[in-house]
């Protein structure tokens, strides 16, 4: 039980494109989404909190125009990277909290994005 | 802004060995605690969650929770080369607050 998926788990894109990622929650009902972002060898860094049916809340120093996110379900949360750079490069994953559960996060597999 | 602080390692063990891993938080009131798996490249992998003080144990780990030391463990017994990964505390208040990961190698 408790699986996230994610697709792409791999995307290469050119820079000035948008990039759009899934996470679904596939065995459960997630009251609340996350996505981070990781860099190599660097700690996970918490980009946004989103809530099924609501506006999603940022970390600060995260621009909301560039990294959309949109909180269809209570299985699926999606990321879109707009007017992508190379800076953006990065794996980004996601997160799922269940409903009614403990704050036991379960993390999706990861999508690694390459900007060219 | 909550802390979580790990040891630093990296902590190598040989096989069949104990791994213990260590973490402090500053948040008194915190009351969920996880420790996380990441394999180099993967995600995260929640392995344990401690929300009470004492030992709780999962085949070959046990994780340990102290609230008045604001301390909790984890412990690998018998230990594998499979289990060579960086280990991530992490506590919960409506968003996961991570320490930055001990990096554990057991040694064939």
């Amino acid at each position: 039980g408790a699986v996230v998926s994610q697709h792409p788990s791999r995307v290469i894109c050119k820079s000035g494109t948008s990039v759009k990622i899934e996470c679904r929650s596939l065995d459960f009902q997630a009251t609340t989404m996350f996505w981070y972002r990781q860099f190599p060898k660097k700690s996970l860094m918490l980009m946004a909190t989103s809530n099924e049916g609501s506006k999603a809340t940022y970390e600060q120093g995260v621009e909301k125009d560039k990294f959309l996110i949109n909180h269809a379900s209570l299985t699926l949360s999606t990321l879109t990277v707009t007017s992508a750079h190379p800076e953006d490069s990065s794996f980004y994953i996601c997160s799922a909290e269940q409903v009614g559960g403990r704050y036991e996060q379960y993390f999706g597999p990861g999508t690694r994005l390459t900007v060219t | 802004q909550k802390e979580v602080e790990q040891n630093s390692g990296p902590l190598s063990v040989p096989e069949g060995a104990i791994a213990s891993l260590n973490c402090t938080y500053s948040d008194r009131g915190s009351q969920s605690f996880f420790w996380y798996r990441q394999y180099s490249g993967k995600s995260p992998e929640l392995i344990m969650s401690i929300y009470s003080n004492g030992d709780k144990e999962d085949g070959r780990f046990t994780a340990q929770l102290n609230k008045a030391s604001q301390y909790v463990s984890l412990l690998i017994r018998d230990s594998q080369p499979s289990d060579s990964a960086t280990y991530l505390c992490a506590v919960n208040d409506y968003k996961l607050s991570f320490g930055a990961g001990t990096t554990v190698t057991v040694r064939a």
